[in-house]
């Protein structure tokens, strides 16, 4: 079975870019995650949907973040303008329905460093 | 809120024998989950035990087990039998069990570095 899918695996952009991250979720799984990993620190969420309505997105930074996930399938990540503290690792993760007891699989990351 | 606290920073074990990672959480949900990932240098989170609040048993996975004391607050992770390829960042993480909005909540993560 395929695990959770993501690109690019790296990003260097500079202050005010925009940049974008895809993920392909574990066939199957209803519940897709975005977590932010800051250097020195644990995974936080930025938004919960599941299938393709939002869940949770009360820590997503509305101004400059947003997310979709159409079709409840794929999800991308978007960062617009970009600041120098959203240098971090982009974690996707996905759950099969979404319950607290269920494992939650993690995707390899998307280290971006904002200059 | 759900809190957690893993005090120990960075951590050495010698190849082949045990160690306990710390791991405290504080919440005011009557059930939770525990989870225990592991991040090696690549990245990816990979998740190893996990443990319910009303599991009267404490969670084995392999040369994983979890030392989970309720009344304590507490969630340690053993790693029996060290290897090389256990080093890596280890981090706690809870969430509540109920319907709906189940992020996981994580701690700040502990580095073990396993010496030969």
């Amino acid at each position: 079975e395929a695990g959770v899918a993501q690109s690019p695996r790296y990003k260097i952009i500079e202050k005010r870019q925009s940049v974008a991250f895809w993920c392909n979720p574990i066939s199957g799984h209803a519940t897709l995650y975005w977590y932010q990993q800051i250097l020195g620190q644990g995974p936080k969420l930025l938004i919960q949907f599941q299938n393709n309505g939002v869940v949770d997105d009360s820590q997503l930074p509305k101004d400059r973040f947003s997310a979709e996930r159409l079709k409840g399938v794929d999800s991308t990540l978007k960062i617009q303008p970009a600041k120098l503290e959203d240098s971090a690792v982009y974690l996707c993760a996905s759950s099969l329905v979404g319950g607290a007891q269920e494992t939650q699989y993690f995707g390899p990351g998307t280290r971006l460093l904002v200059l | 809120a759900q809190k957690i606290t893993q005090t120990q920073p960075g951590m050495f074990v010698q190849e082949k024998e045990a160690v306990t990672l710390d791991c405290t959480y504080d919440t005011s949900d009557p059930s939770y989950g525990l989870f225990w990932y592991k991040q090696p240098s690549s990245g990816e989170m990979i998740f190893l035990i996990y443990q319910g609040s009303y599991d009267q048993q404490n969670a084995t996975e392999g040369r994983y087990s979890l030392n989970f004391q309720k009344a304590r607050k507490s969630a340690n992770l053993v790693i029996s039998a060290s290897q090389l390829g256990d080093s890596a960042m280890y981090f706690c993480a809870m969430s509540p069990v109920g319907v709906g909005n189940t992020p996981l909540v994580f701690g700040k993560g502990t580095r073990l570095s396993v010496i030969a």
